[in-house]
């Protein structure tokens, strides 16, 4: 079955520095990513839309200038948390559309655990 | 911005007992999905429905769809220790990303 990929899966980074998570869909394009936030014990929170070939559509409160999407490819979308700080500790999720041949089907990566220290 | 109310966020019950999750919107939408999600992993699908009315069975697992589909539930028969985890409830306009709910975490001990 289709299957998207994350990597890294888990990462520590100092304080300052940036991080990039990528996000691969490995059996099938997709024109459409989505990047997740979750914290301990709670839901995923949608961060935002990623387009193949035009800027990523953020939700309300999430700083597009911190966390940075490229969605450059059919198969890989990257998120970059720049000027990492430890409040942005938290497991980052993908997922990816399959919208080939009529399917509407989401598929999730593994998710990346940031930590930074 | 579409919302997904889900309740309980918390249950913790004994082996053997049944139990119901619900997932209620003021939204109308093109399917509704649940998940159930092990710590430090991604959600895994267990049902898709579309249709308002619809009925789903997983094994000890059932899962409805409200007939205005703005509302599900997932109700589990005899809960075992194995069905410990976050269940998550999820709505999708079409074209959309998937909206969670805030998830219910389930205990069932032995």
């Amino acid at each position: 079955g289709a299957v998207v990929s994350q990597h890294p899966s888990r990462v520590i980074c100092k304080s300052g520095t940036s991080v990039k998570i990528e996000c691969r869909s490995l059996d099938f394009q997709a024109t459409t990513m989505f990047w997740y936030r979750q914290f301990p014990k709670q839901s995923l929170m949608l961060m935002a839309t990623s387009n193949e070939g035009s800027k990523a559509t953020y939700e309300q409160g999430v700083e597009k200038d911190k966390f940075l999407i490229n969605h450059a490819s059919l198969t890989l979308s990257t998120l970059t948390v720049t000027s990492a700080h430890p409040e942005d500790s938290s497991f980052y999720i993908c997922s990816a559309r399959d919208a080939s041949g009529g399917r509407n089907t989401i598929y999730f990566g593994e998710g990346s655990w940031l930590t930074v220290v | 911005t579409q919302l997904l109310e889900q309740s309980p966020q918390f249950l913790s019950i004994q082996e053997g007992e049944n139990l119901t999750v619900y997932c209620n919107s003021s939204s109308v939408f093109s399917s509704l999905q649940w998940y159930r999600q092990e710590p430090g992993e991604g959600p895994v699908l267990l049902v898709t429905v579309v249709t308002g009315g619809e009925v789903k069975k997983l094994k000890r697992l059932t899962f409805q769809f409200g007939d205005a589909r703005k509302d599900s539930s997932l109700h589990i028969t005899a809960a075992q220790p194995g069905d410990t985890g976050l269940y998550l409830c999820a709505g999708m306009e079409a074209g959309t990303a998937l909206i969670f709910g805030k998830g219910t975490t389930l205990s069932v001990s032995s």
